[in-house]
């Protein structure tokens, strides 16, 4: 049982690259975020969805999208990476008011 | 004000130590509240869920006060293996992270 999977594991990009990270679940899930998190902060969310088509801002969404076309997949992409999105970014999946199960996140940067 | 409000630390305590953190969250109608544990760099792993009535998980306790709208979790006969950050979560409709409280436990 796989859990929650991210790709890539790396990823080095000049600014201006655009990219994707996908996040797979094999959980069956309805929700699905996307967080960032920076070097010695908290967790921040950029999007999540609440079910396989649907998607809603978190708390710092600027500069990415995402999409979530199959319940299994949720990805976030970048369309123009900045510096300031250099980052650590991790995937999570949950039930109800289950806990999150978190892949094992994807280090982006961004020179 | 934040939603989710943990003291960040760092926590240094000696092996063996009793060590305790408190989270408090804003809204009242938060209905699920969990314990993660990160290590450096690596996500977040579920610790424990907190209950009403309190739970306790061999070395750990976790209380939830829901009039004074705050959880803790306890760590008795602290290890080194113990270092880490501690995130409480907070779920309503969606789940919130607090910041984390780093404890380093030293030999």
């Amino acid at each position: 049982n796989a859990g929650v999977t991210q790709t890539p594991k790396f990823r080095v990009l000049k600014t201006g690259q655009s990219m994707t990270l996908l996040c797979a679940q094999d959980m069956n899930h309805e929700y699905m975020y996307w967080y960032r998190q920076d070097p010695g902060m908290g967790l921040r969310l950029i999007h999540y969805s609440v079910g396989e088509g649907t998607t809603a801002k978190g708390e710092v969404p600027d500069g990415y999208n995402v999409s979530r076309l199959k319940k299994q997949n949720f990805l976030l992409g970048l369309e123009s990476a900045a510096p300031s999105q250099t980052s650590v970014y991790f995937c999570a999946s949950k039930d109800g008011n289950q806990p999150q199960h978190f892949g094992d996140g994807t280090r982006l940067s961004i020179l | 004000r934040k939603e989710v409000e943990q003291d960040p630390g760092p926590f240094n305590v000696p092996e063996g130590a009793t060590v305790a953190f408190n989270c408090t969250y804003s809204n009242s109608a938060s209905q699920s509240f969990f314990w993660y544990r990160q290590d450096c760099r690596k996500e977040p792993k579920l610790l424990m869920s907190v209950y009403s009535s309190g739970n306790e998980d061999g070395r750990f306790t976790a209380q939830l006060n829901r009039a004074s709208q705050y959880i803790s979790l306890l760590i008795r006969d602290s290890k080194l293996s113990d270092s880490a950050t501690y995130l409480c979560v907070v779920t309503e409709s969606k789940s919130t992270f607090g910041d984390g409280t780093t404890l380093t436990v030293k030999p």
